[in-house]
């Protein structure tokens, strides 16, 4: 079946360092691939996704692009600040289905 | 605010009860879904309904059930509580079935 896979968390980065959270995915045909957000005592929230091979999700300085080939969708962004501190999710919407497959989180703080 | 709406925020309960969550989804949207988040199984998916009807069923136990109204707000019942049930509940809409979800603030449940 589909499945998701995560970075390990936590991680801990200084105010403005580089951020990448690896995700890679399982699926049968060609799903779709999404990242969502927790901030704390909050339920998920959509950041970013992308629908097709080599598209670009972009949200909040975040990005991701969906390699087929690697079957990946990392998130990055260039200049983390503290309120990103929050736990990411990876998700994968596989094709002819209705709910998503989420990945365990990545816990992130990002300290001043 | 997502404008999905879940109660109780908290349950504390004992073993062997029964208890009923509550999920009104966003206005407009027919499909909802449940999930539960634990530490060590992340985020796992119960259960979906689209208008009313259930759509795809995922890692629910048999103790648990859950019906979407005529009026789209839905329940889920967890009865024969055990330790392990005790989790964060979410419920999230969407509009239609593989369509952006947005997630409530979850249900904290604590067996005792």
């Amino acid at each position: 079946g589909d499945s998701v896979t995560q970075m390990e968390g936590p991680v801990t980065l200084s105010e403005e360092a580089f951020l990448t959270i690896n995700c890679t995915y399982t699926a049968t045909g060609y799903p779709s691939l999404f990242w969502y957000v927790q901030y704390p005592g909050e339920g998920l929230q959509l950041l970013l996704k992308a629908t097709k091979a080599d598209d670009k999700g972009s949200n909040k300085g975040f990005e991701a692009t969906y390699r087929k080939e690697t079957t990946s969708f990392h998130l990055e962004k260039g200049s983390v600040q503290v309120s990103d501190s929050a736990v990411y999710f990876c998700a994968l919407l596989g094709a002819g289905s209705y709910q998503l497959t989420f990945g365990k989180g990545t816990k992130l703080s990002v300290i001043p | 605010d997502s404008g999905v709406t879940q109660t109780p925020k908290h349950l504390i309960t004992a073993t062997g009860q029964r208890v009923t969550l509550r999920c009104s989804p966003r206005s407009g949207d027919l499909s909802v879904y449940w999930y539960q988040q634990s530490l060590d199984q992340g985020l796992q998916f119960l259960i979906q309904y689209y208008n009313g009807e259930e759509r795809a069923k995922g890692n629910i136990l048999e103790r648990f059930s859950a019906q979407q109204f005529p009026d789209l707000h839905s329940e889920l019942n967890l009865s024969s509580l055990e330790l392990g049930d005790s989790a964060l509940y979410f419920c999230a809409s969407s509009v239609d079935p593989g369509n952006k979800l947005f997630f409530g603030s979850g249900t904290q449940l604590s067996v005792l």
